[in-house]
């Protein structure tokens, strides 16, 4: 099982929807989590931390449940511009990856007219 | 500004020979990576730095070397026991090790 597990899509959704993207993980002692957006032949950019309350930029929620051990990152109303491959990344303090952030291998999204 | 800066961003190199990628940060950032991103798929990590003088190999660390003489630099060294080189290299930049990573805009290596 990988540490780090995503959807890989693709989600192929019309403009204006909702999609939500879910990422698990394996290690309890995860204390680190993000969500990263990386458009095609770019690098990854930062789209938001996650927060254990739960925490909204706009169009975009991302939240925590550290007990079923997974994040989510929520789109509302989405934008051609939002087509983007999203990436989750979860930091260990301890265990196997102690003190690395490891990568999912990210979630495929296309917003069509 | 700050950031991160890569160069070359794309660069060709015969069968054989070694080759090394730049990496600069001026955010003051204590700890820098190299990952290996091949198409479709996901990054992984090569090497890690925590800090000055001190590296850490990562997932794929085998073929390639680093050095961190400088807080605001990282290169990468491809040397030809890498039996794959051409992938898509980035380097990233975080505060400390697991705080969120910052960028740069990659290096597309191509090895003929």
């Amino acid at each position: 099982r990988k540490e780090v597990e995503q959807d890989p899509g693709p989600f192929n959704v019309p403009e204006g929807a909702t999609v939500a993207f879910n990422c698990t993980y394996s290690n309890s002692a995860s204390q680190s989590f993000f969500w990263y957006r990386q458009d095609c032949r770019k690098e990854p950019k930062l789209l938001m931390s996650v927060y254990s309350s739960g925490n909204e930029d706009g169009r975009f929620t991302a939240q925590l449940n550290r007990a079923s051990q997974y994040i989510s990152l929520l789109i509302r109303d989405s934008k051609l511009s939002d087509s983007a491959t999203y990436l989750c990344v979860v930091g260990a303090a301890s265990g196997t990856n102690a003190g690395k952030s490891t990568f999912g291998d990210g979630t495929t999204l296309t917003v069509k007219p | 500004d700050g950031g991160i800066t890569q160069s070359p961003k794309y660069l060709f190199r015969k069968e054989g020979q070694n080759v090394t990628l730049s990496c600069e940060q001026n955010l003051n950032h204590d700890a820098m990576y190299w990952y290996r991103q091949d198409p479709g798929q996901g990054l992984r990590l090569i090497y890690y730095s925590q800090i000055v003088n001190d590296f850490q190999k990562g997932d794929i660390a085998e073929g390639y070397s680093v050095s961190r003489e400088k807080k605001e630099s990282f290169p990468l060294t491809v040397t030809s026991a890498q039996k794959n080189p051409t992938a898509f290299y980035l380097c990233a930049s975080s505060q400390r090790l697991y705080n969120e990573q910052f960028f740069g805009p990659g290096t597309r290596l191509t090895v003929l």
